[in-house]
């Protein structure tokens, strides 16, 4: 299994400023990926944090509106950029660890943009 | 398109009574699916997949080929299975997942 933890837990923001959540997990795992939770919707991937190389963005997201970063095999970085009232959600870190579906998930950051 | 669809967005039954959570889906090959769950103020976490042909804490989900359904079962409803609980889609060997909307289970006393 594998414990997640991120920062912040919760944040209330202002439009057109930045936030780098971040993503440790107690164990080192390959991959890692960053989910997005609107209000009222579903999880919807952003991105597959690579180690060593650039993340792999799904359609829809781009690197500029979401630069992530991962410097080793246990932590992660996800900002949002210029924010805008629309990118209130829940943001969540997920790892696979141990067997091909084990798959954990962080306890989610909650971002309001005023 | 790639889309799994959660009909219902609240479910409220009586403890005893039995509980299907309805799931279909849209995937062109053979997706992996399972069901998470989320009890309130706690993360997400896998509550029991397809390939596995488990029962976890009574629940049941039979992948049905056919229909593209993966509905989630359990005979009798507990108090404590009041939670969200969604559906997901990964393609083989992918690990991305693709969830549904989510059900909210309330299980009444």
């Amino acid at each position: 299994s594998a414990v997640i933890s991120q920062k912040p837990s919760r944040d209330i923001c202002q439009r057109g400023t930045s936030l780098t959540i971040q993503c440790q997990v107690d164990s080192q795992v390959t991959m890692m990926f960053w989910y997005r939770q609107q209000p009222g919707q579903s999880l919807t991937l952003i991105a597959t944090a690579n180690q060593g190389s650039e993340a792999t963005y799904e359609s829809g997201f781009v690197i500029d509106k979401f630069p992530i970063s991962r410097p080793n095999l246990t932590f992660s970085t996800l900002t949002v950029s210029n924010m805008s009232p629309e990118d209130s959600s829940i943001y969540l870190c997920s790892v696979r660890a141990g067997g091909p579906h084990e798959q954990y998930f962080g306890p989610g950051t909650r971002l309001t943009v005023t | 398109a790639q889309r799994v669809t959660q009909p219902e967005k609240l479910l409220s039954v009586f403890k005893g009574a039995p509980v299907e959570l309805k799931c279909n889906y849209s995937y062109s090959g053979s997706p992996e699916l399972f069901w998470y769950v989320q009890y309130s103020r706690q993360r997400l976490q896998l509550l029991l997949r397809h390939i596995s042909r488990e029962s976890i804490k009574g629940f049941t989900a039979d992948l049905n080929k056919g229909e593209t359904s993966f509905h989630l079962k359990k005979p009798f409803a507990q108090e404590e299975d009041s939670a969200m609980y969604y559906c997901a889609l990964s393609g083989p060997g992918t690990y991305k997942y693709i969830f549904g909307t989510g059900t909210r289970l309330k299980v009444l006393a």
